[in-house]
């Protein structure tokens, strides 16, 4: 069964420091991954996704994800924060086996950025 | 112009009652997604339509019914409706795949007495 794992539920940075959100999945095919991010009272909205091709990822608001095979990892980084980062972050697969877009999140990581 | 909405954001309401929340989308999508998140921030996916056919039904209580008048639209009616309902419901949408993104509502908050 597929499952998403993201090993830190809660993370605090300095603003300006380096980020790196892990993420680790469980997937016997092909997975098709995507990182969320859901600000305070808000919906979520898509960073990046990766279905094939370069590993890493380039998404918006500057960050990017590496998809490691070998690790069954796809871990999120930022290499400098900004307070507004300071948000819930989820990582999810979803099934190349079905057609029907269902994803699987992990349970999210919170960071927060201290100033 | 608002891409997924939901309607109402917040619903107080007491054990045993029935409540409605409606969604609309006008990105143009054909496949529509309702999730629940719960007080652990834990995202679950409850349904999803595609040009009104239902084409995921997780195991969720049948007290739990959607309803797709239209590709555009996708509510959610809730029977009976208990403590443990209250969540955050999420709607989404999304052309229909896997690779496709999905494009969140801002939730409805519900928050059953």
């Amino acid at each position: 069964a597929q499952s998403v794992t993201q090993p830190d539920i809660h993370i605090t940075v300095s603003e300006g420091a380096s980020l790196e959100l892990r993420c680790n999945y469980s997937y016997g095919a092909t997975p098709y991954l995507f990182w969320y991010v859901q600000s305070p009272g808000q919906g979520l909205q898509l960073l990046l996704k990766y279905f094939s091709g370069d590993t890493l990822v380039q998404g918006i608001k500057g960050f990017e994800a590496e998809f490691k095979r070998s690790q069954s990892s796809f871990n999120l980084r930022k290499p400098s924060v900004h307070w507004s980062d300071a948000a819930e972050y989820f990582c999810a697969v979803g099934a190349s086996s079905s057609n029907t877009g269902k994803l699987i999140f992990g349970q999210g990581t919170t960071l927060q950025v201290k100033p | 112009d608002t891409a997924v909405s939901q309607t109402p954001k917040y619903l107080v309401t007491q054990m045993g009652n029935d409540k409605s929340i409606k969604c609309e989308q006008n990105l143009g999508h054909d496949t529509m997604y309702w999730y629940k998140q719960d007080s652990k921030k834990f995202l679950k996916i409850m349904f999803s339509y595609n040009n009104k056919e239902l084409i995921i039904n997780e195991t969720v209580p049948n007290r739990f019914s959607p309803k797709s008048p239209d590709k555009a639209h996708l509510n959610l009616h809730i029977n009976s409706l208990e403590l443990g309902d209250s969540a955050v419901y999420f709607c989404a949408s999304s052309q229909r795949g896997y690779q496709e993104t999905q494009y969140f509502g801002p939730g409805t908050r519900l928050l059953v007495l």
